[in-house]
């Protein structure tokens, strides 16, 4: 199976300041049909997950644009320009390249 | 507007068996694969199954594999999972969604709790 790792694991951040999250994968992401299914998910509590950004960098509609995604390979990255309150939950990213298709341990985002 | 509606979860004994069904409007559901996740408490999210729009393909976790079924009604937009001989570890909220890789829209959740 295709191991997804996340960094940091717990991210406490100010709110108006910049945070960053890494996911590795174990396995280079390309599918046969030339995308690269590397997806990230918002979770807040209580609540079930919410996709934020598809194929590595195109951000679902309703999504601010303070979140976005890069990468490339088995390296990807999610950004948040300048943190707000609504932005604490759990952030999965997740490949659909491989069967069986896995999560990241998640990354827990709080005000500091 | 998409809306995916998960039920059927509840409280079994180990062995005990459970059906959960996911009610789908605002989309042609027969274009769509469609897959089943589960979150166990306070862990992440694991995939279980995907079946294709006409249910001719079928993949399952190998968790799940032999005891686990899917299948899908598209004349009732309804997604479903059998579960049969459950074991402690099948305790989660089980979500489904669209497109198995991507995950465009998601359920609700429906949490099954397997205990004596």
């Amino acid at each position: 199976d295709v191991v997804m790792t996340q960094s940091p694991l717990s991210l406490p951040v100010t709110l108006g300041q910049p945070a960053s999250i890494s996911c590795k994968s174990s396995q280079r992401l390309v599918y046969s049909d030339g995308n690269t299914y590397l997806n990230w998910f918002q979770q807040r509590p209580g609540q079930s997950p919410r996709r934020l950004i598809y194929k590595v960098s195109n951000r679902d509609s309703g999504v601010p644009d303070r979140f976005s995604g890069s990468g490339s390979g088995t390296d990807f990255t999610l950004k948040i320009s300048r943190v707000e309150a609504e932005d604490v939950g759990v952030y999965y990213c997740m490949q659909g390249t491989h069967w069986p298709f896995t999560f990241g341990p998640g990354t827990k985002v709080d005000i500091k | 507007q998409v809306h995916l509606v998960d039920s059927g979860g509840g409280l079994v004994e180990p062995g005990g068996s459970l059906r959960l069904s996911c009610v789908d409007s605002g989309f042609t559901f027969s274009d769509y694969y469609m897959t089943w996740i589960r979150q166990a408490p306070g862990k992440g999210l694991e995939f279980i199954s995907y079946i294709s729009p006409s249910g001719t393909t079928i993949t399952y976790a190998d968790s799940v594999k032999g005891r686990f079924t899917i299948s899908r009604d598209n004349a009732k937009n309804s997604l479903y999972l059998q579960m049969n001989n459950l074991r402690a570890e099948d305790t989660a909220v089980y979500y489904c969604a669209r497109r198995p890789r991507e995950l465009d829209y998601w359920g609700q959740g429906t949490l099954v709790t397997v205990s004596s």
